[in-house]
């Protein structure tokens, strides 16, 4: 089956330090991986995908194959970064994208 | 606004009622998702279509239901209401079949069963 975990639900840090979001998948597959993003009172989505192997607002994610880990990382964390975060995950040519719990980071000033 | 849009935005009801949530997708889109995110679980996917079809399914009870229909908005319907039914319903869309893997996802529709 298709599982992603994001083993903390919780995360706070001070603002400039590092910031990394765990995320683990089961292996199945070829899976793509992505990480989707919800601040307050705004929609939940797509921040990056390990894909495009890029960086946004200063975010990346390596996929780690030998670990199964697409974790989020960010070298200094800025305030406007606190929100929810979501790995996500996909089979190559399935049509479902499956959801970690999510992760809620709070960048404290 | 041309984002997906979920009407309603809250819905209190009854234990053993039904209720109707309707999506409609970005202008463009063809893919329609449902998800349900409860207090302690993430988002689980409970269905998609395109273009009118189901193309997956996910963890969705009998007692739900779903279609999208030719102007390519969806409908959610949810019956015999069940306390652990409420929960938060998003819909998301996306151009194709999730080519890019990339979800346009609405606001979501709040359920509280009483």
């Amino acid at each position: 089956a298709q599982r992603v975990t994001q083993p903390e639900k919780l995360l706070s840090v001070f603002k400039g330090a590092p910031v990394e979001l765990k995320c683990n998948y089961s292996y199945s597959g070829s899976p793509e991986l992505f990480w989707y993003v919800q601040y307050s009172r705004q929609r939940l989505q797509l921040l990056l995908r390990h894909i495009s192997r890029e960086s946004i607002k200063g975010f990346t994610a390596d996929l780690n194959k030998g670990e199964t880990s697409f974790h989020l990382k960010k070298p200094f964390a800025q305030e406007e970064d606190s929100a929810m975060y979501y790995c996500a995950r996909r089979n190559q040519g399935a049509q479902k994208l499956v959801f970690g719990q999510g992760t809620r980071l709070t960048i404290n000033p | 606004d041309s984002g997906v849009t979920q009407t309603p935005k809250h819905l209190i009801t009854a234990t053993g009622q039904r209720v109707t949530l309707r999506c409609s997708p970005r202008s463009g889109d063809l893919s329609v998702y449902w998800y349900q995110q409860s207090l302690d679980q993430g988002l689980q996917f409970l269905i998609q279509y395109y273009n009118g079809e189901e193309r997956a399914k996910g963890n969705i009870l009998e007692r739900f239901s779903a279609q999208q229909f030719p102007d390519l908005h969806s409908e959610l319907n949810l019956s015999s209401l069940e306390l652990g039914d409420s929960a938060l319903y998003f819909c998301a869309s996306s151009v194709g079949t999730l080519g890019t893997g990339e979800l346009f996802f609405g606001e979501g529709s709040r359920l509280t069963v009483l």
